[in-house]
């Protein structure tokens, strides 16, 4: 099974906006509206962005969206702030109980 | 507030068994509404989802690893652990253990260990 691909790098600066890719098949990303986002600040705990491609849980800024179009799914971080340059994974249901990762963005903000 | 702590050894021998706990706190793994899943991240690569066990031991593991994959649950401890075998380098990884949602067909993790590096070598 092959992870998802995502940009090893994205970048902006603060305040601009900055939209991160995350690619699969129609075996995960395209067949099920269930992708995830994930931060991850090095030596920290990862930490769930957006679920179901679109939602934000209690807590995570509205800055934050996440969309899909076929096989294709994005997080868009509005607003860029000092705090959210990290990485950033996507995740997505594969079918058969299965979930299936990405290779990581690492969010730069210059 | 819940809280994960993944513990073990930080160096495993080549062919020998890698052994790891999450401790869970602030909560109890025996929610009927969760799964307790470990994730691991190889160094400069993405994320592997390994398998998720429920309180009452059922598992899901990836396919990919589920010949030497054991996750079990010990409920009094409010503990699960992870045993990977015959290990190789490739095996060298952080492993991180999260609170699995797909009880509820929700297919993601909601909270996460800080995740413990395991070292393999000879």
């Amino acid at each position: 099974q092959s992870a998802l691909t995502q940009p090893p790098s994205a970048s902006g600066s603060p305040g601009q906006s900055v939209t991160i890719s995350c690619t699969g098949t129609s075996s995960d990303v395209g067949g099920y509206n269930y992708v995830s986002w994930y931060q991850h600040h090095p030596g920290k705990a990862p930490k769930l962005m957006i679920y179901e491609v679109i939602k934000r849980p209690s807590g995570v800024p509205d800055r934050f969206s996440g969309s899909k179009s076929g096989n294709t799914a994005s997080l868009t971080v509005s607003g860029l702030q000092a705090e959210d340059e990290a990485d950033y994974y996507c995740s997505s249901y594969a079918g058969s109980d299965n979930v299936r990762f990405g290779g990581g963005t690492k969010l730069t903000v210059l | 507030q819940l809280q994960l702590q993944e513990s073990g050894p930080g160096l495993v021998k080549p062919s020998e068994t890698l052994s790891l706990t999450c401790s869970v706190s602030g909560g109890s793994i025996s929610s009927k509404s969760y799964y307790w899943g470990w994730i691991r991240q190889p160094p400069g690569k993405g994320l592997e989802w390994m398998g998720s066990i429920y309180y009452s031991g059922t598992t899901y593991y990836n396919p990919s690893l589920k010949s030497r994959v054991t996750i079990s649950v010990d409920t009094s401890k409010n503990q699960f652990s992870l045993k990977l075998s015959s290990v190789t380098a490739a095996d060298t990884a952080v492993y991180y253990c999260a609170r699995d949602l797909r009880h509820r067909a929700a297919w993601y993790f909601d909270l996460w260990g800080r995740g413990t590096l395991v070292s393999v070598s000879s």
